[in-house]
């Protein structure tokens, strides 16, 4: 099974800053992994698949990048709609979920 | 639009059994795999289960593996998760959610809270 392990557990930064979080597969997951959006009391929203690929209506200062076992979501400028906990995911046969970066206003 | 509206969460004891339903709309149901994620009170989300768009295939995480079952029915485009021998770590917010045809979840609904406490 694929564990996957996200760096910081929090990042604490102000608005219009750049927020760069990590996510580490235990194994090389090709480029099968997405990016979610989750705020509390929110349903979660997709970002990103196929590592780099943004789902429907995100924003452009959001990207995605990495193959293998190393990925990284980056948020250009921050605003304030953007404080919220990441999650990456990979997809095969079963899907496993990091442990989440929460990413909190400075 | 396309909804996902999840129903049926509830209190249970420990060792009871619950199903939980998610109802779909605005999307063609029986074209797409689907999933069950939960998100227990301070944990981060955890995929449950998924089903082809047939029912014809189905997956489980290791934990759920033989007490919880995945179902559809493409007829009346719901989706649904029976649960037995429940146990309190089984305390979460239940989400449904579309799958991104291999990429992702990308349509989720608002989740249905399960409960097991005695």
């Amino acid at each position: 099974e694929v564990v996957l392990t996200q760096s910081p557990g929090t990042l604490s930064l102000s608005p219009g800053e750049r927020a760069t979080l990590s996510c580490r597969a235990s194994q090389s997951v090709d480029t099968h992994l997405a990016w979610y959006q989750h705020k509390p009391g929110q349903a979660p929203r997709l970002l990103i698949y196929g590592a780099s690929s943004r789902a429907t209506a995100i924003p452009d200062r959001f990207s995605g990048s990495g193959s293998g076992t190393d990925f990284t979501l980056t948020i250009s400028r921050l605003e304030p709609v953007d404080f919220a906990v990441y999650y990456c995911q990979h997809y095969a046969t079963t899907w496993t979920f990091g442990q989440g970066t929460k990413v909190e206003i400075k | 639009e396309m909804l996902l509206v999840e129903s049926g969460g509830a209190v249970v004891q420990p060792g009871g059994s619950l199903r939980i339903s998610c109802a779909a709309s605005g999307f063609t149901f029986d074209d797409y795999t689907m999933h069950w994620v939960r998100q227990s009170p301070g944990k981060g989300l955890e995929w449950v289960s998924l089903i082809t768009w047939d029912g014809g295939s189905t997956s489980y995480a290791d934990s759920m593996k033989g007490r919880f079952t995945i179902s559809r029915d493409n007829s009346k485009n719901s989706l649904y998760l029976q649960m037995n021998s429940l146990r309190i770590e089984d305390t979460a917010l239940y989400y449904c959610a579309k799958d991104n045809v291999g990429y992702g979840m990308d349509v989720w609904g608002q989740g249905t809270t399960v409960t097991v406490s005695s």
